[in-house]
């Protein structure tokens, strides 16, 4: 059965201190790896696909990272506006409607 | 370009009275659709997916059912609802085995 851990549940950061979030994941080969920002009731906005260990996206002051076994959400500088929650997800190769997604880090930047 | 329309945002409803809950997609054709549920702390927990008109793929059989009238329509019903039906419902589209679902804004559903 496929997993996704984040870690932590819950972040809290000055603004402009950069700091990482963490997504471990097991899957039956991966197809894709997602990360989306979910701001208090609404839906999750997506954010990133990452496909192949080694890939790097950015997007603003986020970069995503990912390895064969996990993949990090860097974030330099927030600013108060980047708090949410943020969401990882797989989607395994053999079942591409067979998404896992994981609980979230809850991220709050203070001014 | 393409759009999601998810409604309502909120829902009080009643023990044992039927549910509805309506998703359409604007600006794309044969969209793969989803039903999902937000537990507060708690992972998203797929529900149904269709990959066409008239399919539907069932992920947590209980007292909720799911359909698809046209291309770019998804609902989710319940006969009667129950006090662990209360959660954050969200719907989502993708195209083809491709990127990240977009999602719909979600309907709080409070069974009373």
């Amino acid at each position: 059965e496929d997993q996704v851990t984040q870690s932590p549940e819950a972040l809290r950061l000055q603004e402009g201190e950069s700091s990482s979030l963490n997504c471990s994941y097991t899957v039956s080969g991966l197809r894709g790896l997602f990360w989306y920002r979910q701001d208090p009731g609404k839906g999750p906005e997506f954010l990133f696909t990452l496909y192949s260990a080694g890939e790097e996206k950015e997007k603003e002051r986020l970069k995503a990272t990912l390895t064969k076994k996990e993949s990090f959400l860097h974030i330099t500088a927030p600013k108060p506006e980047d708090s949410a929650t943020y969401l990882c997800a797989v989607r395994p190769s053999g079942g591409y409607q067979k998404v896992t997604f994981g609980t979230g880090t809850k991220l709050q930047v203070i001014p | 370009s393409q759009t999601i329309h998810q409604w309502p945002a909120t829902l009080v409803q009643p023990v044992g009275s039927p549910l509805s809950l309506e998703c359409t997609v604007e600006g794309t054709s044969n969209p793969n659709l989803y039903w999902y549920r937000q537990a507060a702390g708690r992972g998203l927990q797929l529900l149904f997916y269709s990959v066409g008109i008239g399919q539907i793929s069932s992920e947590v059989p209980q007292n909720l059912s799911a359909s698809r009238p046209q291309d770019r329509q998804f609902i989710l019903s319940s006969k009667k609802l129950l006090l662990s039906d209360s959660s954050f419902y969200l719907c989502a589209w993708t195209v083809g085995g491709g990127d990240g679902y977009t999602f719909g804004s979600g309907t709080r559903l409070t069974v009373v």
